[in-house]
């Protein structure tokens, strides 16, 4: 089975600051990588799919890239409502989905 | 708007049984693969078991293999979950997502919790 491994689990940031967050995967997987956002006591919301394609309705701040094994999530500028939990996916061996652990994004 | 409804979610004891349920709404179900994912408390994202559109494929984690059945009814606009044989480790919210790929739409999720 596809592992997906995020670094680094936990994040400190300010308002404006650039963050990017890494997810690597224990094979290749193409571009079949999504992202997403979580806050507390909500569902997932997606950010980014097919490695870089930025979902409709969400900033252009964020930005995805990478193909193969390794793969960024950037936020370009943080804003106060960024602060969450942010998962990659990968659907390379669809339909068994697989996530990575988690990255949480924490105000400094 | 798309909306997903997930209901059913309780208390448990192990070794019990629960069935989840999913109100669709906002677009053509029949058209749409389906996804049940699961997040324990104060963990990551599982998915748990997919579903094709017309229900002729469907696949399960092997977390949950021979215990969890999924099926739909699209008269219905409904996804559902049968878990048997629950376990501790199956407490979690449930979400049903779609489409099959790439998960843009999901529920507000149904908390599952197996405790005695």
């Amino acid at each position: 089975a596809i592992q997906l491994t995020q670094s680094p689990s936990s994040l400190s940031a300010s308002v404006g600051d650039r963050v990017t967050i890494t997810c690597r995967a224990s094979q290749g997987i193409s571009s079949a990588l999504a992202w997403y956002q979580q806050k507390p006591g909500k569902a997932p919301k997606l950010l980014i799919y097919d490695a870089s394609s930025l979902e409709s309705g969400v900033p252009s701040r964020f930005s995805g890239s990478g193909s193969g094994t390794d793969f960024t999530l950037t936020i370009s500028s943080l804003q106060p409502e960024d602060f969450a939990t942010y998962y990659c996916q990968q659907f390379n061996s669809y339909p068994h989905h697989t996530f990575g652990q988690g990255t949480k994004l924490e105000i400094k | 708007e798309v909306q997903l409804v997930e209901s059913g979610g309780g208390l448990v004891q192990p070794g019990g049984s629960l069935r989840l349920s999913c109100a669709a709404s906002g677009f053509t179900f029949s058209s749409y693969e389906m996804n049940w994912v699961r997040q324990a408390p104060g963990k990551g994202l599982e998915w748990v078991s997919y579903i094709s559109s017309s229900g002729s494929t469907i696949y399960y984690a092997d977390s949950v293999k021979g215990r969890f059945t999924i099926s739909r009814d699209n008269a219905k606009n409904s996804l559902y979950l049968q878990m048997n044989s629950l376990r501790a480790e199956d407490t979690a919210v449930y979400y049903c997502a779609s489409p099959g790929v790439v998960l843009r739409y999901w529920g507000q999720g149904t908390l599952v919790t197996v405790s005695s």
